[in-house]
C-alpha cells in the first residue's frame, strides 16, 4: 500500500458528459501526477501539480484539466467525454521535489458509453 | 520509433529460473529509470529504480543500465508464480515519466 487513495473506484459515463476524479497524496508528498492507461498500453502522462501549480503537461487536449488543493490532494476533470477516454486513470504522488519517485494510487476505471 | 520499447511477451519462464526483461529508450536526456510491476486490473507498483550505469541489486531483482546503448534491463532471480505480471519500464527526464507498453511475464509452476 502506497498511502495514495483515489475515488471513485469505478465510474460509468456517457459521451459528452463531464467527470471529476479525486486523489489524495501520500502523507508528506506535495506533488501529484496524473496518467491515463488504456487497455494494453502503458500509462500516459497527463499533467503534474507541484505545490498547487501545474508543473508540466503531456499531449492531452484542454478538456483535461486539473487542480491541486492546499492539502495537496488533487482533482482531474474531463469535459465533453469521448469513447476513447475510457481507461484507467492513475494518480501518483511524490515527495518534496517534482523529480522524486512516483508512487501510484489504485486508479479509477472510467467507462464512457 | 517509440520513445520506450519493450517486448510485449508473454515471456514464459519455469519457476526458479531467471527472468530477463529488456527495455530500450530514445531520449538520451533520460536521467532515472524505473521498473514497475502491474498485476492485471491493478495499478503499477514500484520495484526499483536506477540512475547510474551498471548494476543495482535489491533482493531477487537486479536492474542494469547502459546509457551509451540506451538500454535498461531487469533480472528476476528464482522466479515465482507470484511474479507473473506485466513489467513496465519508465525512463524519466525530470518529472515526466515515459512508460513502455510493458512485458507480460508468466512464471510456470
Amino acid at each position: 500500500e502506497t498511502g495514495v487513495t483515489q475515488s471513485p473506484t469505478h465510474l460509468i459515463k456517457t459521451r459528452g458528459q463531464q467527470v471529476t476524479l479525486r486523489c489524495s497524496s501520500q502523507s508528506g508528498h506535495n506533488t501529484v501526477s496524473w496518467y491515463q492507461q488504456a487497455l494494453g498500453q502503458g500509462p500516459q502522462f497527463i499533467f503534474q501539480y507541484y505545490r498547487e501549480e501545474e508543473n508540466g503537461r503531456g499531449n492531452f487536449p484542454p478538456r483535461f484539466s486539473g487542480l491541486q488543493f492546499p492539502n495537496y490532494s488533487s482533482e482531474l476533470n474531463v469535459n465533453a467525454l469521448e469513447l476513447d477516454d475510457s481507461a484507467l486513470y492513475l494518480c501518483a504522488s511524490s515527495g518534496d521535489s517534482s523529480t522524486d519517485t512516483q508512487y501510484f494510487g489504485p486508479g479509477t476505471r472510467l467507462t464512457v458509453l | 520509433q517509440k520513445e520506450v520499447e519493450q517486448n510485449s511477451g508473454p515471456l514464459s519462464v519455469p519457476e526458479g529460473a531467471i527472468a530477463s526483461l529488456n527495455c530500450t529508450y530514445s531520449d538520451r536526456g533520460s536521467q532515472s529509470f524505473f521498473w514497475y510491476r502491474q498485476y492485471s486490473g491493478k495499478s503499477p507498483e514500484l520495484i526499483m529504480f536506477i540512475y547510474s550505469n551498471g548494476d543495482k541489486e535489491d533482493g531477487r531483482f537486479t536492474a542494469q543500465l547502459n546509457k551509451a546503448s540506451q538500454y535498461v534491463s531487469l533480472l528476476i532471480r528464482d522466479s515465482q508464480p507470484s511474479d507473473s505480471a506485466t513489467y513496465l519500464c519508465a525512463p524519466s527526464r525530470g518529472y515526466k515519466y515515459i512508460f513502455g507498453t510493458g512485458t507480460r511475464l508468466k512464471v510456470l509452476a
